[in-house]
């Protein structure tokens, strides 16, 4: 268990309103994912963070937005939702404890809904 | 540039064997394998790095030829529990994933 949560898990949302999904971790990871996951896709990375206040986009970064200013939180927004937008969010940390590369280890996700 | 799986999808009964392919058109540093059951989260299963060994985890184990860039994940007896779908990710650098579109496998009684 990595001690990953994410909140809200279920969310649905009108198309321009803004929306923020939050993830929590409890082990002090420095680094961070953000990835949508659609039905032929896969999972596509949107932001990521190698620390506190450093973060850069990912392959499919346009109108989503990302803080972090504690270790422990990492914050994306949808600025102004849009039905593209519905899809299920996924969290990620890598702990690089033992090796150089990059694990990652999945929060439980986040099912956004924008109508 | 996403990498290639297949093949999309498999049926197996239980026992039999399976190989799940991955491949990219870039050079690569290592490889991850996930597995995701439906309606949960991705699950890390193994990682090959560059010059590094092939991985085993229990009867499901993986290689990685560097000069073709290319992954093989090998499911061997399957179990009713092998089901779900395995994504590769390949890291070019940098710690940053892309993954592949996922296999789905499903194992029958």
């Amino acid at each position: 268990d990595a001690g990953i949560t994410q909140s809200p898990r279920h969310k649905v949302t009108e198309t321009g309103t803004p929306v923020t999904l939050r993830c929590h971790q409890t082990e002090n990871h420095r680094y961070m994912y953000w990835y949508r996951q659609d039905p032929g896709h896969g999972l596509r990375l949107i932001h990521y963070s190698y620390g506190v206040k450093d973060t850069d986009k990912g392959e499919v970064s346009d109108g989503y937005s990302v803080s972090r200013s504690k270790t422990e939180d990492f914050l994306l927004t949808l600025e102004s939702a849009t039905s593209s937008q519905t899809s299920v969010y996924f969290c990620a940390i890598t702990p690089r404890i033992l090796t150089d590369s990059y694990e990652q280890y999945f929060g439980p996700g986040t099912r956004l809904t924008v109508t | 540039q996403q990498p290639v799986q297949s093949p999309q999808a498999v049926i197996l009964r239980e026992g039999e064997d399976a190989v799940i392919n991955c491949s990219s058109s870039k050079a690569l540093y290592s490889v991850h394998w996930y597995r995701q059951k439906h309606g949960e989260a991705p699950v890390f299963l193994m990682i090959l790095l560059k010059g590094g060994e092939q991985k085993g985890h229990d009867k499901i184990s993986a290689s990685f030829n560097e000069k073709k860039q290319q992954s093989s994940l090998y499911l061997t007896a399957s179990q009713l529990s092998y089901s779900g779908t395995y994504f590769c990710g390949t890291e070019a650098q940098g710690g940053k994933l892309i993954f592949g579109q996922g296999t789905e496998l499903s194992v029958k009684p």
